[in-house]
């Protein structure tokens, strides 16, 4: 069974930058058959999707963030990252990563998420 | 601003069968299947649903259809555990990027 988990720093401070890792275990990042999307939700708000990533090092971000996102990935960890920079308390929310399977639409599988509060 | 509009909540008795609904358009639902999101208590969404395709382990009283540019989730008798917040999801070919719904909030009475 596959699974995601994100890691990184709980709190940031505004204007700086907002770093995230995604682990995936039970299965690998360089499979070849997906793609592994950001994804957060701002305290009783709904979901916004980030960016995605594949492991040739594609990526697609939302248009309103593209400006401040980067994702990479590291097939050799396993893992593919978040950078956010510039970031306001209105970046302040639970960010998720999930899995995607090529030449669909949807997520299939989704980290538990992570909160991230943006204050001085 | 989400793209896709769903119905701001949805409530039913136990056993009952309810459906929910998420509007987008041509360039969305129009052209690509939709995922459905189940998220319980604000925990991590679980997917219930793509297309018309139920993932191992979903109970088969989840059900998915499309029509147009509207995609619909039927949950045909209602448990007390399918209480959550449901939001729907495809792409968006116009924008080049994931787009998801407003989430609606299903309540078992």
């Amino acid at each position: 069974q596959v699974q995601l988990q994100e890691s990184g720093p709980g709190l940031v401070k505004p204007s700086q930058t907002l770093s995230l890792t995604c682990t995936v275990s039970g299965g690998s990042i360089s499979s070849g058959s997906y793609y592994w999307s950001w994804i957060r939700q701002p305290a009783g708000k709904g979901l916004e999707w980030i960016g995605r990533i594949y492991t040739s090092g594609s990526t697609n971000y939302n248009p309103s963030l593209k400006s401040r996102v980067t994702i990479s990935v590291d097939t050799s960890k396993n893992q593919f990252s978040l950078k956010l920079s510039s970031v306001t308390a209105a970046d302040t929310a639970v960010y998720y990563c999930a899995r995607g399977p090529m030449t669909t639409a949807f997520f299939d599988y989704w980290g538990q998420g992570t909160l991230v509060t943006v204050s001085s | 601003q989400s793209a896709l509009t769903q119905e701001a909540s949805v409530s039913g008795t136990v056993g009952q069968k309810v459906t929910l609904s998420c509007t987008g358009n041509s360039n969305n639902i129009g052209s690509y299947a939709v995922g459905w999101y189940q998220q319980i208590s604000h925990g991590a969404p679980k997917t219930v649903m793509f297309g018309n395709s139920l993932p191992s382990g979903i109970p088969d009283r989840f059900s998915g259809s499309k029509s147009g540019t509207t995609a619909s989730l039927t949950i045909s008798g209602l448990q007390p555990e399918d209480e959550a917040d449901y939001y729907c999801s495809t792409w968006d070919y116009s924008l080049s990027a994931y787009v998801f719904g407003t989430g609606t909030k299903v309540t078992v009475l």
